[in-house]
């Protein structure tokens, strides 16, 4: 199966500040996915971006499909983007998603 | 729009004994996977259902075993706990039909095992 990489492991940041976190994988996917996992446990999504480019608020994705690889862009970093961020895909050749260790986030105030 | 819904929210058990968890997908979707989350790692698949088989299985014993039922929802079954099985448990959904196979995940069931 597919190997799914991210970095970095951890992340500490002030609030307002900005951060990239990079996710690579094994192989080529047709599912990819960012989440962000809140302090409960609950997965939220952010994006399926299985290539391109896409924004929403704060938080933009790029995917470069060719090259396995996709970033996460949290702009003017809040106390509530805290958490866990996952990137999961699954490959042409099945369902299985995997999910990559993620990148635990902390902003302070 | 009614999202994933997972229950219990939370299960304390003992070591032999059996727990079954349940989900709810979202709406108008029809396959269902499951997924363990050991504390401080990413979630690693257990097996997905549709129509009411199971599809695909990651790498976990048959103690693990799984149901869906005509409306879509499901089962979780891990029978002979071990104090390993304790873990936050998260249900995701998504439709058959959709070509992106874009997951949406419930809120999970933390299961502990003493």
């Amino acid at each position: 199966g597919i190997q799914v990489e991210q970095s970095p492991p951890d992340l500490i940041l002030q609030e307002g500040a900005n951060s990239t976190l990079r996710c690579n994988f094994s192989d080529s996917v047709n599912n990819l996915q960012w989440f962000h996992q809140n302090p409960w446990g609950q997965l939220i999504n952010l994006f399926y971006i299985p290539s391109g480019t896409k924004q929403n608020g704060r938080l933009s994705a790029t995917t470069v499909a060719t090259e396995r690889y996709s970033l996460l862009y949290i702009s003017s970093s809040q106390t509530t983007d805290s958490g866990v961020y996952f990137c999961a895909g699954n490959t042409n050749y099945g369902q299985n998603f995997v999910f990559g260790p993620g990148t635990r986030l902390s902003v302070l105030p | 729009d009614a999202g994933v819904t997972q229950s219990p929210t939370h299960l304390i058990k003992t070591r032999g004994q059996q727990v079954t968890l349940r989900c709810s997908p979202k709406s108008g979707h029809d396959t269902v996977s499951w997924y363990q989350q050991a504390l401080g790692q990413g979630p690693q698949f257990i097996f997905q259902y549709y129509e009411e088989e199971e599809r695909q299985r990651g790498n976990f014993p048959d103690r693990f075993s799984g149901h869906q039922f005509p409306n879509y929802s499901s089962e979780l079954n891990v029978n002979a706990l071990l104090l390993g099985d304790s873990a936050l448990y998260l249900c995701a959904s998504s439709e058959d039909r959709d070509s992106t196979n874009e997951q949406f995940f419930g809120p999970g069931t933390r299961l502990t095992v003493l």
